[in-house]
C-alpha cells in the first residue's frame, strides 16, 4: 500500500539554504495533507498543513505547496536551522468522506542541517 | 501547552501475554486513535474512537486488539496475546473535532520477546 510516498529517505541542506522535501500521493479522496516532524524516541509533532482547496500555506519558515493534478506536496523550509534535522513525515486524510480522519503516512525522509 | 501523554514508555512482554498500552488524550478532544511503527517501517493507522465505539479500524486491527476509554481521561490499546510482529512503537493521537489536526504522544515502544 503505497497511497503516500516519500521517495527521497534522507536529505543534506547546509544551515542558511532551503530545505525542500517531497510527497506524491495516489489516492485521489485525499483533501487534507499534513507534515509532522519526528525525533527519535518522541511522537510525531504537527507542523503545518494544507486544505485540498489551496495550494500553498505558510507558517513562518515552513511553506507546503500543492499541486493537485500532479498529486504532489512539498514543504519548504528556509533558512534551515541545525534545529530542524529530524525525520519529516508526509501524512494525508479524506476528510470528506467521512473516514474519521485517519491518517496516511509516507515513509519519511530524515533532514540533516549542517553548521 | 495541553499535550497527549502515554504510559509506559517501554514495554517488555512475552509472547502470548495480554499488554495494555494507555494514553491519556488532551481534555477536551473527542476523537481518538492508535497508530503503530514498526521499526524502520511507516507509521501504520490501528483504529480511530468515537462517542466511545470504534468509528474505523484498519486490517492490522484483529481480533486480538480492543480499545476502551474506561472513565472519561484514559484511552487504552490492548493486545490480548501477543506476538512477536507486534513489536512496535505505538502512539496515541487525539484532536477536538473531525477536521481539526491530529496530536500524538510521545510513544510507547512494545517488545515482545
Amino acid at each position: 500500500d503505497q497511497q503516500v510516498k516519500q521517495n527521497s529517505p534522507s536529505l543534506s541542506v547546509q544551515e542558511g539554504r532551503i530545505s525542500i522535501l517531497n510527497c506524491d500521493y495516489t489516492n485521489s479522496m485525499f483533501d487534507y495533507f499534513l507534515w509532522y516532524k519526528k525525533y527519535p524516541a518522541e511522537g510525531p509533532t504537527f507542523l503545518i498543513s494544507i486544505s485540498s482547496i489551496k495550494d500553498k500555506n505558510e507558517d513562518g519558515r515552513f511553506t507546503v505547496f500543492l499541486n493537485k493534478s500532479a498529486k504532489h506536496l512539498s514543504l519548504h523550509i528556509v533558512p534551515s536551522q541545525p534545529g530542524d534535522s529530524a525525520v519529516y513525515f508526509c501524512a494525508a486524510s479524506a476528510r470528506r468522506s467521512g473516514a474519521g480522519n485517519m491518517l496516511t503516512f509516507g515513509g519519511g525522509t530524515r533532514l540533516m542541517v549542517k553548521p | 501547552e495541553p499535550e497527549v501523554t502515554q504510559t509506559p514508555s517501554h514495554q517488555v512482554t512475552q509472547m502470548g501475554q495480554e499488554v495494555i498500552l494507555r494514553c491519556v488524550p488532551i481534555s477536551n478532544h473527542l476523537y481518538f486513535y492508535w497508530y503503530r511503527q514498526i521499526l524502520g517501517q511507516k507509521v501504520e493507522f490501528l483504529v480511530s474512537f468515537y462517542n466511545n465505539e470504534i468509528s474505523e479500524k484498519s486490517e492490522i486491527f484483529d481480533d486480538q486488539f480492543s480499545v476502551e476509554r474506561p472513565d472519561g481521561s484514559n484511552f487504552t490499546l490492548k493486545i490480548r496475546s501477543t506476538k512477536l510482529e507486534d513489536s512496535a512503537m505505538y502512539f496515541c493521537a487525539s484532536i477536538a473535532g473531525v477536521i481539526d489536526t491530529q496530536y500524538f504522544g510521545p510513544g510507547t515502544r512494545l517488545t515482545v520477546l
